[in-house]
């Protein structure tokens, strides 16, 4: 089944502590993106890649970092969390950029 | 002005009727629309896609574009409960590499 799997599902941590949200997909796509969805602010774009080896940051990527040495996998890190990043997290792929997007089920990330 | 913009809502229609949802977006270069309905605490799940050279239909669900007034809806014919989701409108942006988001419609179809 073609699917974009993130993990994990839930994951309540606090302050200061590295965490790492994992994103695959097997549909063989070139474009890979990361998405937070907060009440009121929509989704907003926190960082994408157009291929291998190849990251840019989107519209809120302070506080996190991402890295594509497969094609399959786009994990994103929190290297220092705060409360101002709990938010509901999406990552999302593509064929390509301009593509319909898939998203995976979604990463509900809580930091006290 | 934001890049993809729609009415928040809540927009509440009758079972049976006709929901129409609008989006208009300011980049009149934009090829593409996407559609995505995103129910309660799950992710979003494209429902129609359109290009520039014309409308689409698809079941239920029809996309129309106004190019000269730059806006994009979305219409359900013979609304059902289960079509209560706030609706996404999803527009590339060119030379940005990014897919920009409208705030989302969130609508109910009443019984």
């Amino acid at each position: 089944e073609a699917q974009v799997t993130q993990n994990p599902r839930y994951l309540i941590t606090v302050t200061g502590k590295k965490l790492t949200v994992t994103c695959s997909q097997n549909m063989n796509h070139e474009y890979m993106s990361w998405y937070r969805q907060d009440p009121g602010l929509g989704l907003r774009q926190i960082y994408y890649s157009m291929n291998v080896e190849v990251t840019d940051k989107g519209d809120v990527p302070e506080g996190y970092k991402v890295s594509r040495k497969e094609k399959r996998n786009f994990p994103l890190i929190l290297e220092s969390p705060s409360p101002n990043q709990t938010s509901l997290y999406f990552c999302a792929s593509s064929l390509g950029w301009g593509s319909p997007l898939h998203f995976g089920n979604g990463t509900r990330l809580t930091v006290t | 002005q934001k890049e993809v913009e729609q009415n928040s809502g809540p927009l509440s229609v009758p079972e049976g009727a006709i929901a129409s949802l609008n989006c208009t977006y300011s980049d009149r270069g934009s090829q593409s629309f996407f559609w995505y309905r995103q129910y309660s605490g799950k992710s979003p799940e494209l429902i129609m896609f359109i290009y520039s050279n014309g409308d689409k239909e698809d079941g239920r669900f029809t996309a129309q574009l106004n190019k000269a007034s730059q806006y994009v809806s979305l219409l359900i014919r013979d609304s059902q409960p289960s079509d209560s989701a706030t609706y996404l409108c999803a527009v590339p942006i060119q030379g940005a590499q990014k897919l920009v988001f409208g705030q989302g419609t969130r609508l109910t179809i009443n019984p």
